[in-house]
């Protein structure tokens, strides 16, 4: 079965300041992995995924992650907090099920960014 | 185009009752999954429906049904409501070969 490990459930940056929430993920197969961004009541919008190919995967709004198999990480990064950036994130690994996918996603960091 | 849209935006219930919520894919999606999201915690997976055939189903009681119509759109049933169902209930589409799902905004069920 799949899981993942969100380390953190807070994290705090200086605007301008390096983002880093890190995700573990456990997976008897190759993993689909995917990071979403949550704001308050509001659904979930993907920010970055990885299915094959290239281990560091750029996505929306300057986010960046980088998939380590010898790790099974699956780290969120952005260079430059904005305040814009203060959410709720979460990491998820698909298990894909014949011609669908179950996620399982973490439990969630909530990022804030202080001016 | 239009995204995944869920009705209704919230409801409120009382234990014991029964709550349908709805939710259409976007266009061409055929795959529609269901999430409970509880406050604090990460979405957990309740059923996935394909070619309106349940293909997954997460470690939720038979209080909890799906069904998924000709035109892709599901509902999603919850019978005898618990306290502990209080919950924002997502829905997400999948277009056919691609991993990525696409979330609705939820609907938030609060159970008194």
């Amino acid at each position: 079965a799949q899981s993942v490990t969100q380390l953190g459930s807070h994290v705090s940056v200086s605007e301008g300041a390096l983002v880093l929430l890190r995700c573990n993920y456990s997976s008897s197969v190759p993993p689909y992995l995917f990071w979403y961004v949550q704001y308050p009541n509001q659904g979930l919008q993907l920010l970055l995924k990885y299915t094959t190919g290239a281990t560091l995967v750029k996505g929306i709004n300057g986010f960046e992650a980088e998939f380590k198999k010898s790790e099974t990480s699956f780290h969120l990064t952005k260079p430059s907090a904005h305040m814009s950036d203060a959410a709720e994130y979460f990491c998820a690994v698909s298990d894909q099920l014949r011609t669908g996918n179950q996620f399982y996603f973490g439990t969630g960091t909530s990022l804030t960014v202080i001016p | 185009d239009a995204g995944v849209t869920q009705s209704p935006t919230h409801l409120i219930k009382t234990r014991g009752q029964q709550v349908t919520l709805r939710c259409s894919p976007i266009s061409g999606h055929k795959s529609v999954s269901w999430y409970q999201q509880v406050l604090g915690q990460g979405p957990q997976f309740i059923f996935q429906y394909y070619e309106k055939e349940e293909r997954g189903r997460g470690n939720f009681p038979d209080r909890f049904s799906a069904r998924q119509f000709p035109n892709y759109s599901s509902e999603l049933n919850v019978n005898a409501l618990l306290l502990g169902d209080s919950a924002l209930y997502l829905c997400a589409s999948r277009m056919t070969g691609l991993n990525e799902q696409f979330f609705g905004p939820g609907t938030r069920l609060t159970v008194l």
